[in-house]
């Protein structure tokens, strides 16, 4: 596609409920990263994939917090026994360089707002 | 990476052009700055980026001082669509990916 796609937009769950968020990154692009924006703050980063490798997690705040990238393009992000701490809205970015001369204007997608009640 | 520090909010008429200051004063050599915006609702967008030579693209301009301690964004014909949070990032190469600080960031609001 054009962009980078995250579905769903808009999440509501009970506390302690399971969820799951999807991104679409743009086509071929090898590296994808998850951020987690809190209202009135900047995103912070969360885990980054190199194709279908977990380079880094080391930004997920517990072991509830569960990424994959099986075939090094679609990636879910999960998240268990949610709690109201969880609510954010949840960003991925991708992009096409993977190496150390990557150029850093990574392309983010509109983000899924989470909110536990 | 080198913290940066930005003003909290920023105001600029419509037409005028927006000067967004950086300060960036502990960066190193090999870090370069970048610049992101983030559109209400929307997820953040690359605008430039530089190291030590002035740049400029079809969005913005940026101006880093010769010391490499600061840096200006500037939006040369501000518009409504331009009314943005603004974030300055210093990131250095060299590393095999790059994790993004985005820091509080600067809130321009522009208007008619």
């Amino acid at each position: 596609g054009a962009g980078v796609s995250q579905s769903p937009r808009y999440k509501v769950a009970k506390r302690g409920q399971d969820v799951a968020l999807r991104c679409d990154p743009i086509s071929g692009h090898v590296s994808l990263f998850w951020y987690q924006q809190a209202l009135g703050q900047g995103p912070e980063f969360l885990t980054y994939f190199q194709n279908e490798a977990q380079l880094d997690k080391s930004g997920l705040p517990s072991d509830r917090f569960f990424a994959e990238r099986p075939e090094g393009s679609v990636s879910t992000l999960k998240i268990q026994r949610t709690q109201q701490e969880d609510s954010a809205v949840y960003l991925c970015a991708s992009s096409s360089y993977r190496d150390s001369n990557q150029n850093y204007g990574y392309t983010f997608g509109s983000g899924t707002r989470l909110t536990v009640v | 990476d080198a913290k940066t520090t930005q003003p909290t909010s920023m105001d600029c008429a419509e037409g005028r052009a927006a000067n967004l200051p950086c300060n960036h004063s502990t960066i190193s050599g090999n870090e370069y700055v970048y610049w992101y915006r983030q559109i209400h609702s929307q997820g953040p967008q690359y605008i430039i980026h530089g190291l030590k030579n002035n740049e400029t693209n079809e969005m913005a301009s940026l101006i880093i001082t010769e010391d490499r301690k600061s840096s200006t964004l500037i939006l040369p014909h501000a518009t409504l669509r331009d009314t943005a949070v603004y974030y300055c990032i210093a990131i250095g190469r060299g590393t095999s990916y790059g994790k993004l600080t985005f820091g509080q960031g600067t809130i321009l609001t522009v208007h008619p």
